[in-house]
């Protein structure tokens, strides 16, 4: 069975101070690994697909990378409006569900 | 604008009531998700649908039934069997070939 655990669940920034979050997971044949930015209340924003390990992508102040067991969203120098929870999911070889992972919850203090 | 609407956007429910919670989508996508979130834990998959008049069980379907008669609707009921209804319910929609599923705004559910 397909398995995400991310980590740490919680994490406290100051302004300016860049910090990375996993994202682990164990799939039958990955078909797409995705980021999301979810703020409360609210519903989901997509951010990034990473498919192939060493595939990268940017936007900016978050870029995410892919290894073929975990993958990495990098905050550089965020900001207070960079405070969100980020979620990860994988798609596997099967119909086509997603597997989330239960978040990381960022918090940046001015 | 193309998007995911849900309504309400704040759901109350007696004990023993059903509910039906509204998802529509102007983008054209054949798939719909349904999914639940509680707190501390990733999001849920309750029913999802790949074409108009067909849907099938996620994870955590039972105590909640769907229907599919429109493209680009697809209503959730929470049921007076679904023993701890009070949750965050999310809607998603997918283009078939497209990785990618988008969300809608949710809706919460509290049961009095």
């Amino acid at each position: 069975e397909d398995q995400v655990t991310q980590s740490p669940e919680a994490l406290r920034l100051q302004e300016g101070e860049s910090s990375s979050l996993n994202c682990s997971y164990t799939v039958s044949g990955l078909r797409g690994l995705f980021w999301y930015r979810q703020d409360p209340g609210k519903g989901p924003e997509f951010l990034f697909t990473l498919y192939s390990a060493g595939e990268e992508k940017e936007k900016e102040r978050l870029k995410a990378t892919l290894t073929k067991k975990e993958s990495f969203l990098h905050i550089t120098a965020p900001k207070p409006e960079d405070s969100a929870t980020y979620l990860c999911a994988v798609r596997s070889d099967s119909w086509g569900k997603f597997q989330f992972g239960a978040g990381t919850q960022v918090v940046v203090t001015p | 604008d193309g998007g995911i609407t849900q309504s309400p956007k704040y759901l109350f429910r007696k004990e023993g009531q059903n509910v039906t919670l509204s998802c529509e989508q102007n983008l054209n996508h054949d798939a719909m998700y349904w999914y639940r979130q509680d707190p501390g834990q990733g999001l849920r998959l309750i029913y999802y649908s790949q074409i108009v008049n067909d849907f099938q069980k996620g994870d955590i379907a039972e105590g909640y039934s769907v229907s599919r008669e429109k493209k680009e609707s697809f209503p959730l009921t929470v049921t007076s069997a679904q023993k701890n209804p009070t949750a965050f319910y999310l809607c998603a929609s997918q283009e078939l070939g497209v990785n990618e599923q988008f969300f809608g705004p949710g809706t919460r559910l509290t049961v009095l």
